[in-house]
């Protein structure tokens, strides 16, 4: 079936950088998008979501960018902290979200350098 | 709010035995979901109830595994008889529609060990 998947399994990136983690997708019938953080020993935690019908998203510290025509999301990070490492997933919805379950990628792990 | 609360929260047991997980999700949340986490598979839905109804159990590996939602605020998963490839974390999840994933909440997991 399709799936979401990721590109990077490991991304390292130095304290107060920028972090960029990518996703790909293949379902073209996907119209939510999600990125959750997981940190050691917990469950995934929501960060931001977007829909279909735009192409960027902005909240704290973090902007996520879709791109329809390449079925490419990618989750931005501005001025990474030592608090930012965790594992990272994009997910799909086709429901909207909330109203079904998610299809997740297999996660890059995030790790800040002193 | 509690949030999502499972238990036990690590398990440890013998190939064959009976393994039961518990959830209990977010006071007003209708849906219900469970995951497991594997390194190879990553996370992997495998049922949800809305108001306490299976709706979608096609994620459920095998026989071996059975949910259930006597109620609204606690849902079980149960394994029997466990093997060792049943290892893995195993997320309950709740939701109300209206929010999208703001309002899907994840428990902290149950890391279950089959020796």
């Amino acid at each position: 079936g399709e799936s979401v998947g990721l590109h990077l399994p490991t991304l390292s990136v130095q304290e107060g950088d920028n972090s960029i983690i990518n996703c790909a997708y293949s379902n073209s019938a996907s119209d939510y998008f999600i990125w959750y953080k997981q940190e050691s020993g917990k469950g995934p935690q929501f960060i931001i979501d977007i829909r279909s019908n735009m192409d960027k998203r902005q909240g704290q510290r973090v902007t996520v960018l879709l791109n329809k025509t390449v079925k490419h999301l990618s989750l931005q990070i501005a001025a990474t902290q030592p608090g930012d490492s965790a594992v990272y997933f994009c997910a799909e919805n086709q429901a909207g979200g909330g109203a079904d379950g998610l299809t997740f990628g297999k996660g890059t792990h995030l790790i800040i350098q002193p | 709010d509690a949030g999502v609360i499972q238990s036990p929260r690590h398990e440890v047991t013998e190939m064959g035995q009976e393994v039961t997980l518990r959830c209990k999700p977010i006071s007003g949340h209708d849906y219900l979901f469970w995951y497991r986490q594997t390194m190879m598979r990553g996370l992997e839905l495998l049922i949800y109830f809305n108001n306490n109804v299976p709706i979608d159990d096609s994620g459920m590996p095998e026989d071996r595994f059975s949910a259930k939602m006597p109620n609204a605020s606690f849902s079980t998963l149960k394994i029997q008889p466990s093997e060792p490839r049943d290892s893995a974390v195993y997320f309950c999840a709740s939701s109300t529609p209206g929010q999208g994933a703001r309002g899907y909440t994840f428990g902290s997991g149950t890391r279950l060990t089959v020796v």
